[in-house]
């Protein structure tokens, strides 16, 4: 059972590169999600997906876009990565964004910018 | 706004040691309560969850929770940790209503000496 895939697990950027993280789930999930985790500030929601072909915004999604490609695939871009976008990303997906659905994570992607 | 604190940022404990963890929310109407765990350099997963009926909630490997509506708290106990209690404990809330933007407190790291 895959469950939530990350790629990569791991990336190094210099200030100002642009790259993209990929998520998947093969559970059927309809919703999906990205959170960043920091040292001392627990898990931030950046950006999250209730349903397939919509997003809105999380708690901190400035510097950050995002894209659901289709149900399986929730992808999260920085255009132009700075320092303080260093940080431990998680993809995480559930059943629905209602209530008392549990969430499933991914192994997480961590990131560095220099 | 809505909020999550843990109260312990760092908790020691001896093994057979009983855990107390505190986890509060500001009031928001009606509430889901999660607790979260990550063992080292592993995902989150989830420990167990309320979102109606007995306040008194058992998860996974003898941890359990109360909700306290009056106190606004969700705390997390066992009545005697091992060593592979070893990890980072999240509470998180689910709002009412907000549709997937479950809200995590900044965690606890529980290390248990064997």
């Amino acid at each position: 059972n895959a469950g939530v895939t990350q790629t990569p697990k791991f990336q190094v950027l210099k200030t100002g590169q642009s790259m993209t993280l990929q998520c998947a789930q093969d559970m059927n999930h309809n919703s999906m999600y990205w959170y960043r985790q920091d040292p001392g500030m627990g898990l931030r929601l950046i950006y999250y997906s209730a349903s397939e072909g919509t997003t809105d915004k999380g708690e901190v999604p400035n510097g950050y876009n995002v894209s659901r490609l289709n149900k399986r695939e929730f992808s999260l871009r920085l255009e132009s990565a700075a320092p303080s976008q260093t940080s431990v990303y998680f993809c995480a997906s559930s059943a629905t964004s209602i209530t008392n659905e549990k969430l499933f994570f991914g192994s997480g992607t961590q990131l560095s910018v220099l | 706004a809505q909020s999550v604190s843990q109260h312990n940022h760092h908790v020691i404990l001896s093994e057979a040691a009983s855990l107390e963890l505190g986890c509060n929310y500001s009031y928001g109407g009606t509430v889901n309560l999660f607790w979260y765990v990550q063992y080292p350099g592993q995902h989150l997963q989830l420990l167990l969850k309320y979102f109606s009926g007995d306040p008194l909630v058992k998860g996974i490997k003898g941890f359990e929770a109360e909700f306290i509506k009056s106190k606004f708290s969700f705390n997390l106990r066992k009545p005697s940790v091992q060593w592979s209690d070893t990890a980072e404990y999240f509470c998180a809330v689910l709002y009412g209503g907000s549709q997937g933007n479950l809200i995590f407190g900044k965690g606890t790291k529980l290390s248990v000496k064997p």
